[in-house]
């Protein structure tokens, strides 16, 4: 089946870092995304990693892939209140651009 | 600027009432998609098109309908059948309809019922 679970809180603090994980089970899934919604708004990609990587690193952004335990997690250096938001874990399912995604993380990083 | 524009951002729906909620992109994106979200849930599919004049069923469709008889345009209606059509909804396209591609997420429109 198509399920993908994230935890749905994380509280840190400024200047820490936060890491977001996120379990899929289709473990034909090409591509993995994370995406950011901020408050009344639409979804923004953050990042992506393709299957055969176990590690993507964008900036203060560090994904990381474990293929075998179906485990994603989504690392945000230097945590800044511009940060807080909801995270979402997505796979790509199917031939087309179908997208399951996980109930979110929501980041509250306070002083 | 292109982009994907929802409107309106807020709609109250009257019992047994139709609403459309409109979604316009001038990406010249080929696939559009709607999404209906629930607080402490993922996104769920509701329907998406891959090409103009059609389109597909994802995975709630039941009690909405949409239509695709432009590219840049993809609306949604809630129909009456939809007894809990209260959620933030969200348009998305993309470029291509098959392979690997980023979705674009318009700003969503929040339906409440009367």
């Amino acid at each position: 089946g198509e399920d993908v679970e994230q935890s749905l809180f994380l509280s840190v603090r400024e200047g820490d870092s936060s890491v977001i994980n996120c379990t899929y089970t289709d473990s034909s899934s090409t591509y993995l995304y994370w995406y950011k919604q901020e408050p009344g708004a639409g979804l923004q990609l953050l990042t992506y990693i393709f299957s055969n990587m176990d590690m993507k690193q964008d900036q203060r952004l560090t994904v990381l892939l474990n293929k075998k335990d179906k485990h994603l997690s989504l690392r945000i250096a230097d945590t800044q209140t511009g940060d807080s938001a909801i995270y979402f874990c997505a796979e790509i399912v199917g031939g087309y651009n179908k997208l399951i995604f996980g109930a979110g993380t929501r980041l509250a990083v306070h002083p | 600027d292109g982009g994907i524009t929802q409107s309106p951002k807020y709609l109250f729906r009257k019992e047994g009432q139709n609403v459309t909620l409109s979604c316009e992109q001038n990406l010249n994106h080929d696939a559009m998609y709607w999404y209906r979200q629930d607080p402490g849930q993922g996104l769920r599919l509701i329907y998406y098109s891959q090409i103009v004049n059609d389109f597909q069923k994802g995975d709630i469709a039941e009690g909405y309908s949409v239509s695709r008889e432009k590219k840049e345009s993809f609306p949604l209606t809630v129909t009456s059948a939809q007894k809990n059509p209260t959620a933030f909804y969200l348009c998305a396209s993309s470029p291509r309809t098959g392979g690997v591609e980023k979705l674009f997420f318009g700003s969503g429109t929040q339906l409440s019922v009367l």
